[in-house]
């Protein structure tokens, strides 16, 4: 039962941002919204965590709506490295689940030349 | 800045034999994670350990183990390998600062079974 949903695939211009969406209408108030890429079949790599307030940092910033059922990753100046899938993860702090990352369909973002 | 290690980085196995994949957690962080990937799949969740206790316990099948040792690395013991195990495993780890912390994962152990 997915808790986060989004799009199969994005592209996006080199040089310019990545707006990256994700829905999680039924996130609870104990849980946090991660943000994890995959480089081909690299390990997952942790770019960017939030609760309710926007964050940001040397990596990407993190939208999240006042209402906290959605949120958006933006990469400000995508390069071709940034070629990866991206996961939205939601995470309660504390109790069942909360030492683990559930993975669900992430979003394939191809950064074009 | 030291990162997760696992190994071996590649291991190929004929069916209904057994593989330990072993995990070495980044220095002091206590939380250890198991993620298995088949191919064109995303990462699943096996099961995490916290201080070498069992902390959560994701789809790991009957047939796997895992435990965490005095040192905090992790091994993963697979028995009876059948070849739908054949995926990369990855472990990460993280410092005990509650869920509010970001977890690293090393590079994963390719694992064939045929």
């Amino acid at each position: 039962d997915a808790k986060t949903t989004q799009p199969t695939s994005m592209d996006c211009a080199e040089g310019r941002a990545a707006n990256l969406p994700c829905n999680h209408s039924t996130i609870s108030g104990n849980e946090y919204v991660y943000w994890y890429r995959q480089i081909h079949s690299q390990g997952p790599q942790y770019i960017i965590h939030g609760l309710k307030n926007n964050e940001t940092n040397e990596m990407a910033s993190l939208i999240i709506t006042e209402d906290r059922k959605s949120s958006t990753l933006i990469l400000p100046h995508a390069t071709l490295r940034d070629t990866a899938v991206y996961y939205c993860i939601v995470r309660p702090y504390s109790g069942a689940g909360s030492y683990q990352l559930t993975f669900g369909k992430g979003t394939k973002l191809s950064v074009i030349p | 800045a030291a990162g997760v290690i696992q190994s071996p980085r590649h291991l190929i196995k004929e069916k209904r034999e057994t593989a330990t994949l072993k995990c070495y957690p980044i220095p002091r962080h206590d939380t250890v994670y198991w993620y298995q990937q088949g191919p064109g799949q995303d990462p699943q969740f096996l099961i995490s350990f916290y201080e070498k206790m069992q902390s959560d316990k994701g789809s790991i099948p009957d047939r796997f183990s895992a435990q965490q040792f005095s040192d905090y690395h992790s091994e993963l013991n697979m028995s009876s390998l059948e070849l739908g195990d054949s995926a990369l495993y990855f472990c990460a780890s993280s410092p005990h600062r509650g869920p509010d912390t970001e977890a690293f994962f090393g590079q994963g152990t390719r694992l064939t079974v045929v």
